[in-house]
């Protein structure tokens, strides 16, 4: 049992479509990420929640928007995506602020299938 | 440019044997380094951390080592069971930024029975 939960674990959505994925994390850390992983490409940090404010917004196209209500709670906001976004949407979670960066804690993530 | 390299790229060995990962990188400047494994279908794992003062680091059959100078990592596993089968993901953190981890694309390891 992860202590980073996603769902759904898998969304097909058309092009026109709005969808929301949402992360939960169990674990009491301060920082949440969203990460984009495609076939033999490295993971692709999109964004970064510190105590629920947005710190890092990696270039990523206005058709992701992330939500971050509480420090336990992430959801990426979906619409008018294209084919290419088709991926693994990986939530994370870590503890920042110490001495060294934290490990990530990951979710077993979102396979997102656009058509 | 921050980067991290691996490999081989995929690998398959029999259970039973033993084989190496290797990761190379060019962040700087370095904080610490992580392998994961990552199972299909599943999130990525923590396996390790290495820092910049350590060489070697064991997590029962898996041994990662560290060299600082050389920029070079490897993963070290021992008597492999048909459950290593996975990829294994090599990222480096760099000090600058409390949130700059640099992700390798993974060695893909299949083990035979």
């Amino acid at each position: 049992e992860t202590g980073v939960t996603q769902t759904p674990r898998h969304l097909v959505m058309g092009m026109t479509n709005k969808k929301s994925l949402k992360c939960e994390q169990h674990l009491g850390h301060n920082a949440m990420y969203w990460y984009k992983q495609s076939a033999k490409k490295p993971l692709e940090l999109m964004f970064v929640y510190s105590l629920e404010e947005r710190v890092e917004n990696n270039s990523v196209p206005s058709r992701f928007s992330p939500e971050c209500p509480n420090s336990s709670h992430l959801f990426l906001h979906l619409h008018t995506l294209q084919p290419e976004d088709s991926a693994l949407y990986l939530c994370a979670s870590s503890e920042q602020g110490s001495s060294y960066n934290s490990p990530l804690h990951f979710g077993n993530g979102t396979r997102l299938t656009v058509t | 440019k921050n980067q991290v390299e691996q490999s081989p790229q995929s690998l398959i060995i029999l259970e039973g044997k033993n084989c190496t990962l290797q990761c190379n990188y060019t962040v700087s400047p370095f904080s610490n380094l992580r392998w994961y494994k990552q199972d299909t279908g599943r999130g990525p794992v923590s396996l390790t951390i290495m820092t910049f003062s350590e060489n070697t680091k064991s997590n029962g059959r898996y041994t990662a080592t560290l060299d600082a100078d050389t920029k070079q990592s490897s993963l070290h596993i021992t008597a492999s069971q048909l459950s290593d089968s996975a990829s294994y993901i090599c990222v480096v953190s760099a000090t600058s930024g409390t949130y700059k981890y640099i992700f390798g694309t993974g060695t893909r390891l299949k083990v035979l029975a």
